[in-house]
């Protein structure tokens, strides 16, 4: 079982919608959680950190599940630059905060 | 400009020929780490560096070694690459803290014939 698993999508969006997704983790001890986006092959980059209390940066809102360990992310009145895939990222163990885990992605497609 | 980069970005090379990937960052950043993205895996964790002269293991280290001897650079050696190694590889930097941002490198793509 993969540590950090998400649903691959596709997910299509029409330009405008809301689209919504989650990422399940398998370690209780994760200490600190992040969404990455990716296009198309190239570096991933920080789209935003998740808090515990959940957090909002413009049309992204974060939030974080530990009971049932989960974080989701939304995206509010997607536009076509949204598609992407997005990646969620846990840390684990509080002695090695350096080890990062990955989970395969979520596309999303956002069409006009 | 605040960058990670890494040489080559593209490289086909046949198995058993050692090489090396460099990565550069000029952010003064403490830690760096090295990733490789298989489709459907997503991105591995190969090595690890809190500093200088300090490497950790990371979920897939075996066939590579890394080496930190100076904190902006921290390349990753293929001794003897085999055909199970072809893949898009991503050194990143970020500055100490878990919450930190961690900036990717432009990526190595390698096959190994």
């Amino acid at each position: 079982r993969k540590e950090v698993e998400q649903d691959p999508g596709p997910f299509n969006v029409p330009e405008g919608a809301t689209v919504a997704f989650n990422c399940t983790y398998s370690n209780s001890a994760s200490q600190s959680f992040f969404w990455y986006r990716q296009d198309c092959r190239k570096e991933p980059k920080l789209l935003m950190s998740v808090y515990s209390s959940g957090n909002e940066d413009g049309r992204f809102t974060a939030q974080l599940n530990r009971a049932s360990q989960y974080i989701s992310l939304l995206i509010r009145d997607s536009k076509l630059s949204d598609s992407a895939t997005y990646l969620c990222v846990v840390t684990v163990a509080t002695d090695s905060w350096g080890k990062f885990q990955f989970g395969a992605g979520t596309q999303v497609v956002v069409t006009p | 400009e605040a960058q990670v980069t890494q040489n080559p970005r593209y490289l086909i090379t046949v198995t058993g020929k050692k090489l090396t990937v460099t990565c550069s960052q000029n952010m003064n950043h403490e830690y760096m780490s090295w990733y490789r993205q298989d489709p459907g895996l997503g991105l591995r964790q190969i090595y690890y560096s809190m500093n200088v002269e300090v490497t950790d293991k990371g979920d897939v280290p075996e066939g590579y070694k890394v080496s930190r001897k100076e904190k902006r650079n921290f390349p990753l050696i293929l001794e003897s690459p085999s055909p199970n190694q072809t893949s898009l590889y991503f050194c990143a930097s970020s500055a100490t803290g878990r919450k930190k941002t961690q900036y990717f490198g432009p990526g190595t793509r390698l096959l190994v014939l």
